[in-house]
């Protein structure tokens, strides 16, 4: 299908635990971002990618980890999830040239307990 | 700083009635993005302008570069339009980044 995929959609797991939340998109675009959604703060930036191999810290990237070996994939980990990584994180692609919308991801609802 | 400020927060309409959102912004962008988020569901485009007035059905966006604000309206809304709004920049050199308004939670009222 294309489009912007995630999965899982949600996730239960304890504190301590590795997670790991996937992102995927078939339109080439080469910038991704991953973002967490939290009552009262809105759309915090955590990374993005600007291709292939280039990623950069974002508004608060602190306990995350990301890669990006491919173009079309941009996974996300916690290494060790903490309950103040409940969140809704949402993923989201965006092409280089031009007048560019931002597709955004169904988003993925981790608790974290 | 680049910031970006929506009002009203949150707004209660009956169904019918005109609906305007606000978004000004502190420095020059090159884009303004207009969102939609029902409750529990996924963030969709509405709008990308960055310049003039733009229309989709009951939707109108419009923006004013000079004063650096931009309005999103809903004509003739209804209960379906109950979602939240967000505002979303393109600052000028921002790596194509986007700085998110915090949002306008709108209810219409049957």
């Amino acid at each position: 299908d294309a489009g912007i995929t995630q999965s899982p959609r949600y996730k239960i797991t304890e504190t301590g635990r590795q997670v790991t939340l996937m992102c995927h998109q078939t339109w080439s675009h080469s910038y991704m971002f991953w973002y967490r959604q939290d009552l009262g703060h809105g759309l915090r930036l955590i990374y993005y990618s600007a291709a292939a191999d280039i990623t950069d810290k974002g508004e608060v990237p602190d306990g995350y980890v990301v890669s990006r070996s491919k173009t079309e994939n941009f996974p996300l980990t916690l290494e060790s999830a903490t309950r103040s990584q409940t969140s809704v994180y949402f993923c989201a692609s965006r092409g280089t040239s031009g007048y560019n919308e931002q597709f955004f991801g169904p988003g993925t609802r981790l608790t974290v307990l | 700083k680049n910031e970006v400020e929506q009002s009203p927060q949150n707004l209660t309409a009956q169904e019918g009635e005109f609906i305007t959102i606000n978004c000004s912004y502190s420095v020059g962008i090159s884009a303004l993005h207009w969102l939609q988020q029902h409750p529990g569901g996924g963030i969709v485009s509405l709008f990308m302008l960055s310049s003039g007035k733009k229309k989709h059905g009951r939707l109108i966006a419009t923006i004013n570069i000079q004063e650096k604000h931009s309005s999103l309206h809903i004509t003739a809304s209804h209960p379906r339009d109950s979602a939240v709004y967000i505002c979303a920049v393109d600052f000028s050199g921002s790596a194509r980044q986007l700085t998110f308004g915090s949002g306008t939670q709108l209810t219409v009222l049957p």
